[in-house]
């Protein structure tokens, strides 16, 4: 089992430039996340898919687009990059259910220059 | 709307002392409590939970013990490593509406151990 596992690992955009994160679980778990960690922030969540077809907005979702392809890949869409969306993301797993943990991926470093 | 506060890091601590990181919550309903870590470079990883009011989570020498009535879910550990160095993570699950069980976390506290 792979578990989480996240594209590219670093990646460097001009402003204005489009890209996008990929995410992919094997664990067969309904929910997907993407959060962005930054410095004295913690996690905040961006968009999430509690299930296969269906999308929802976090906490911090302007500037950002997301796909749930199928049940096993979700992927984070920067139309047009800013400085501000410099950040690590992280993509989660988790069956569905108020008691069951997020499995996270490695991880993305994304800087907007 | 549900929010988690942990006492504010950096925290240093030799080899073998006593660790507590606070945690307390506010959330509607009975959430679910999680404690995570990140090593340096990695993702966030599980480190104990508890799902009901005086659940006890424990795993590698952690312990926290969800306190209902005083909103905590604060982590132990009686002899802290060099390897625990990471940054640790409280966070809470709370059903938002529907089947949409979101994570809220909050900031994190970096934990230096030095030998």
């Amino acid at each position: 089992n792979a578990g989480v596992t996240q594209t590219p690992k670093f990646q460097v955009l001009k402003t204005g430039q489009s890209m996008t994160l990929q995410c992919a679980q094997d664990m067969n778990h309904n929910s997907m996340y993407w959060y962005r960690q930054d410095p004295g922030m913690g996690l905040r969540l961006i968009y999430y898919s509690a299930s296969e077809g269906t999308t929802d907005k976090g906490e911090v979702p302007n500037g950002y687009n997301v796909s749930r392809l199928n049940k096993r890949e979700f992927s984070l869409r920067l139309e047009s990059a800013a400085p501000s969306q410099t950040s690590v993301y992280f993509c989660a797993s988790s069956v569905a259910g108020h008691a069951y943990e997020q499995y996270f991926g490695p991880g993305t470093r994304l800087t907007v220059t | 709307g549900d929010s988690v506060t942990q006492m504010e890091g950096p925290v240093t601590l030799s080899e073998e002392a006593f660790l507590t990181i606070n945690c307390t919550y506010t959330a509607t309903g009975y959430p679910s409590l999680f404690w995570y870590v990140q090593y340096p470079g990695e993702g966030l990883q599980l480190l104990l939970k508890a799902t009901k009011a005086d659940d006890k989570g424990s795993n590698k020498g952690f312990e926290a013990t969800y306190r209902k009535e005083t909103t905590s879910f604060h982590l132990e550990k009686g002899s802290v490593q060099v390897s625990d160095s990471a940054v640790y993570f409280c966070a809470l699950s709370d059903r938002s509406g529907g089947s949409n069980y979101k994570l809220t976390f909050g900031k994190g506290t970096l934990l230096t151990v030095n030998p």
